[in-house]
């Protein structure tokens, strides 16, 4: 089934120490995004990416960083984690064609920083 | 600018109708969705409108538009204990790639 995969679901960091996610699809889309989502709170978009083009939000953190070496991957580096980035991390993607823009959702990896 | 408003919890009794309200602000919204979440879990689509229609029934779930008022509705009905969950309403404007989410209804199903 195609799907959007992300690993893992669950991580543990110390304060400081530099965590990578990841995130990939088997959907062939053009599109993908990653999203913040705090207990109790609306998923908020980080950046996405059309292809290669990068897209960053105005008011994501330098903190933040995204990479997407192909089509089927991405990642979310976080540099130097704070406990305030303990959230669930949302990945998602969508075809990128206007009559068909709806986004499919991974499961998410819950990231906790110690 | 852009803001999506939902109301934070509904309870409902297994077999009653829930109806989910949500209001939005960008009159240029063209894509208007409803997501589920599950405890733990990720966003799944359970389903959107186009903002030139008024209506759109899917099984158990129909979704009411009023572009006059920006007002957004889901109703399910025949709830079930299984439809537990938070449920997102979001919206879309046309070419664009971001889409703003409420903050999520929590749906309480009561055997």
């Amino acid at each position: 089934d195609a799907m959007v995969i992300q690993n893992p679901r669950y991580q543990v960091t110390q304060f400081g120490k530099p965590v990578t996610l990841s995130c990939s699809q088997t959907l062939n889309h053009n599109v993908m995004y990653w999203y913040q989502q705090k207990s109790s709170q609306a998923p908020k978009l980080l950046f996405h990416y059309y292809d290669k083009d990068f897209n960053n939000e105005a008011d994501t953190p330098d903190n933040f960083q995204s990479r997407r070496p192909n089509t089927s991957f991405c990642f979310l580096d976080i540099r130097s984690p704070g406990l305030g980035d303990a959230a669930m991390y949302l990945c998602a993607t969508s075809s990128g064609d206007p009559a068909r823009e709806t986004q499919y959702f991974g499961p998410g990896t819950r990231l906790l920083v110690l | 600018g852009e803001d999506v408003e939902q109301s934070l919890f509904l309870s409902v009794r297994e077999g009653d109708s829930s109806v989910i309200n949500c209001t939005y602000t960008d009159s240029s919204s063209t894509y208007l969705y409803w997501y589920k979440q599950e405890p733990g879990a990720g966003l799944q689509l359970l389903t959107y409108i186009f903002s030139n229609m008024d209506m759109k029934q899917d099984q158990r779930l129909t979704v009411l538009l009023n572009k006059k008022d920006k007002h957004l509705s889901l109703r399910i009905a025949d709830t079930q204990t299984g439809d537990s969950a938070i449920y997102f309403c979001a919206e879309k404007s046309t070419g664009g790639f971001k889409t703003i989410f409420g903050a999520g209804t929590r749906l309480f199903v009561k055997a």
